[in-house]
């Protein structure tokens, strides 16, 4: 299976900040990586898929890069409505996987 | 817009089999270039994908649930099935349902909103 390590576990943050969570994979699996926004009591939704690719309507604030082993997700101009926990998820093969989630709390 | 939602036992006893149901509406379960999966969160943990199913039949499950997990479809009634055998406290969780699209990188793009699952006695 693939491993998918998220880091930080949590990070407190203010109102306009910008916030970079990582997420690396055991091996490398190309851009087959996805983003996930969870807040508490409801299903996960999806932010960016593909690495980089910005899902219908989800904030241009939302941004996602890397390839290969290494990926980001950033929020940048921190809105209230984004205080939740993100996870990344590998999409490049059976068993899918997920990190562990970062949790962006209010500073 | 596409909605799934589960069915099913809220309560299972240790060593039963928990059972759900997913019903899908908005959009048909045997369109292509989708996999319908079941996920689930233990409370206060993170996500775990348990298995997927095509409408054609063809499955796919984790290895990490010891052959405990099956999956099956019903397009008649637009449903997928989940049943996973000899339950223990740690199979505890809030169980979703959901559409894995699969054209060009799977990704989960519809959540059912979960049901609470509690194996105890």
């Amino acid at each position: 299976d693939i491993q998918m390590t998220q880091s930080p576990s949590s990070v407190s943050a203010s109102v306009g900040d910008r916030v970079t969570i990582t997420c690396r994979a055991s091996q490398g699996i190309s851009s087959w990586l996805a983003w996930y926004q969870q807040k508490p009591g409801k299903a996960p939704k999806l932010l960016i898929h593909t690495a980089s690719s910005l899902q219908s309507g989800v904030p241009s604030r939302f941004s996602g890069s890397g390839s290969g082993t290494d990926f980001t997700l950033t929020i940048s101009n921190l809105q209230s409505e984004d205080f939740a926990t993100y996870y990344c998820q590998q999409a490049n093969s059976f068993p899918l996987t997920f990190g562990g989630g970062t949790t962006v709390e209010i500073k | 817009q596409l909605q799934l939602q589960e069915s099913g036992p809220e309560l299972v006893k240790p060593s039963e089999t928990l059972s759900l149901t997913c019903t899908v509406s908005g959009g048909s379960i045997s369109s292509g270039s989708y996999y319908w999966d079941w996920i689930r969160q233990p409370p206060g943990k993170g996500l775990e994908w348990i298995g997927g199913i095509y409408y054609s039949g063809s499955t796919y499950y984790n290895p990490s649930l010891n052959g405990r997990v099956s999956i099956s479809v019903d397009t008649s009634k637009n449903q997928f099935s989940l049943k996973l055998s000899s339950v223990t406290a740690a199979d505890t969780a809030v169980y979703y349902c959901a559409r894995q699209y699969s054209g060009g990188g799977l990704r989960v793009d519809y959540w059912g909103q979960g049901t609470l699952v509690t194996v105890s006695s």
